[in-house]
């Protein structure tokens, strides 16, 4: 498809698990950009890569997220050690070039921690 | 201070009215902002951007910014029960870092 697609759409982790969650970009958006979305709040910016370099990871709460972009394309966000404040839709977007530039969201990655 | 405000509403507006969201900004350097609207479970769509001073209309859409007042608007005309949804106000960080703040959103209800 032409869009940005995220995977999995839905996961459930036990507290203290790993999570790995997925963001295919739309092809040949240079921009790329996670955010953390709880309830009733707007997105959360977490992080933002440009091709394969992260330039800001200003947002990322602890140190145990994580955000890859080994290829300049696919986005890999990573949790360790899941906690129950983690609970959020986690929505990525990408852009042709800069943050200035229209973004478009992904579905969301929506992730329950128990 | 928040770096992005709006009032998170409910803002309740009768059909065929003009629905009108603020939003002000604390970046000074912001050149660029956005609009988006959110559907309950779905994911930001951009409705308008804009990055003059001034006005910017795009069919029942109007954005209006205000840069020495730090202040954007958006004006709905006629409006319609499907555009109930959260609007977010977006904007970049100008000062070299390449984050986007999205303000909290603000819930419209369109009556019939």
């Amino acid at each position: 498809g032409a869009g940005v697609s995220q995977s999995p759409r839905y996961k459930v982790a036990k507290r203290g698990q790993d999570v790995a969650l997925r963001c295919d970009p739309i092809s040949g958006h240079v921009s790329l950009f996670w955010y953390q979305q709880a309830l009733g709040q707007g997105p959360e910016f977490l992080t933002y890569f440009q091709n394969e370099a992260q330039l800001d990871k200003s947002g990322l709460p602890s140190d145990r997220f994580f955000a890859e972009r080994p290829e300049g394309s696919v986005s890999t966000l990573k949790i360790q050690r899941t906690q129950q404040e983690d609970s959020a839709v986690y929505l990525c977007a990408s852009s042709k070039i800069t943050n200035t530039d229209t973004q478009y969201f992904g579905p969301g990655t929506r992730l329950t921690v128990l | 201070q928040k770096e992005v405000e709006q009032n998170s509403g409910p803002l309740s507006v009768p059909e065929g009215a003009i629905a009108s969201l603020n939003c002000t900004y604390s970046d000074r350097g912001s050149q660029s902002f956005f609009w988006y609207r959110q559907y309950s479970g779905k994911s930001p769509e951009l409705i308008m951007s804009i990055y003059s001073n001034g006005d910017k209309e795009d069919g029942r859409f109007t954005a209006q910014l205000n840069k020495a007042s730090q202040y954007v608007s958006l004006l709905i005309r006629d409006s319609q029960p499907s555009d109930s949804a959260t609007y977010l106000c977006a904007v970049p960080y100008s000062g070299g870092y390449q984050k986007v703040t999205f303000g909290t959103g603000t819930k419209l209800q369109v009556i019939p």
